[in-house]
This record gives structure tokens, C-alpha cells and sequence, in this order.
């Protein structure tokens, strides 16, 4: 099956630095991925869906300037949290599909702690 | 706004029973209905998916079913095994390119 990989798994940093995680579509090309988010004891939560070659869509309530998406190639997409803070302590997860109406596949996640 | 609600939270079973876990959404208006499994630590798997103009799909020992004019579906898991253990989502597509409504989430321990 097709394979997703996300890194770093968890990641803990002060408060003020930045943050970025990887996501990889290792066998497989995605125009299109998706970033999620999920508190603790919470539903996972779309944050934001990235097209290649072009500017992120970010669903209502989240800040584009502060979680900064770029999807440069049709297998990487990376998400930078800027200026963490503790209440962006959460966990993090993103997803690709092979095209429309094809199943999705998602990344093994990335648990952010910001002291 | 599409809300999806799983039920139970969490369910506890000894190996072998069979198993329902149920997932209700207000707006059926859907484009598919998917189910996830998710390891700690290992994100999320795609179980099964289910188009709008499908009413079930099995694989293995999982059976979905999906009733859009009730907003409900069902993960049906025969002879539960302990490495059936894991939180369990359904999540719904409004669109084919994937944009996805999780539910809360069924918590499953399936004890030896």
C-alpha cells in the first residue's frame, strides 16, 4: 500500500521558536494534502488542505501566518509552526491521496510539546 | 455544519465477540463515509470506504454499512481479536478530493 511519512514524530520546543514538519508521499505523487490537528481527548480537526504549486486553503479559525504551509513538489509538503506557544501543544498528522476519490493515507503523526 | 458523533466512546470485549461500533452525522449530505483505525503512534490506517451510492463494504472481518437519510453508520467487527485493539474513527468526505469531518472516536480494547 501506498506510504506517507511524517517527521519528526514528536518534537518539544521553547516557546517563541519554530517548528517544521515533514510530510512524504514515498511512493506515490499528491497534488493534494492535507493537515490535521487533534487535542488531547479531542476529534481530529482540519487545519488546512495543500496544493502543489500553490497557496494553502486554511479552514476558519486557523492563522495562515502563523502555521505556514508549503507543498513545493508533488511528494513533500511541510508545515512550520511559527512562534510556538503552549497552547499550540498538540498533535499533528497529515494525509495524501493518490487522486480524487481514492483513499487517503495518512502520516504516523507528530506530537508537539511547547514549554 | 457537519457534526459527527461516535458511539460507544469506549468499549471493552473479551477475544472473540463480535462487535458494533456506531457513527452518526447530521448532514447527509455526504460525498463518502470512511473508517480509520488509529495506533499510538502510528497515525491513522483506512480501513474502508464507502461511496454516497454504497450502502456497505466488507473486507475481511470488518463490515461497514452507511444509511445516509438516517445519518448513521456501522463498523461491524467479527471474532475481535487483541490486535483489534486501537481507537476507531469514522470520518466523513464532502467532497472526492478527501476533505475530511472525524468523528469523536470509538476507544477499543479487545482483551485475550
Amino acid at each position: 500500500g501506498a506510504v506517507v511519512s511524517q517527521h519528526p514524530s514528536w518534537v518539544i520546543c521553547k516557546s517563541g521558536t519554530s517548528v517544521k514538519i515533514e510530510c512524504r508521499s514515498l511512493d506515490f505523487q499528491a497534488t493534494t494534502m492535507f493537515w490535521y490537528r487533534q487535542f488531547p481527548k479531542q476529534s481530529l480537526m482540519l487545519m488546512a488542505t495543500s496544493n502543489e504549486g500553490s497557496k494553502a486553503t486554511y479552514e476558519q479559525g486557523v492563522e495562515k501566518d502563523k502555521f505556514l504551509i508549503n507543498h513545493a513538489s508533488l511528494t513533500l509538503s511541510t508545515l512550520t509552526v511559527t512562534s510556538a506557544h503552549p497552547e499550540d501543544s498538540s498533535f499533528y498528522i497529515c494525509s495524501a491521496s493518490k487522486g480524487f476519490r481514492e483513499k487517503l493515507f495518512f502520516g504516523s503523526g507528530t506530537q508537539l510539546s511547547v514549554l | 455544519k457537519q457534526e459527527v458523533t461516535q458511539i460507544p466512546a469506549a468499549l471493552s470485549v473479551p477475544e472473540g465477540e463480535n462487535l458494533v461500533l456506531n457513527c452518526s452525522f447530521t448532514d447527509s449530505a455526504i460525498y463518502n463515509l470512511q473508517w480509520f483505525r488509529q495506533d499510538p503512534g502510528k497515525g491513522l490506517t483506512s480501513l474502508l470506504l464507502i461511496q454516497s451510492s454504497q450502502r456497505e463494504q466488507t473486507s475481511g472481518r470488518l463490515n461497514a454499512s452507511l444509511d445516509k437519510s438516517s445519518g448513521r453508520s456501522t463498523l461491524y467487527i467479527a471474532a475481535s481479536q487483541p490486535g483489534d485493539s486501537a481507537t476507531y474513527l469514522c470520518a466523513l468526505g464532502d467532497t472526492g478530493f478527501q476533505k475530511l469531518v472525524f468523528g469523536t472516536g470509538t476507544r477499543l480494547l479487545v482483551s485475550p
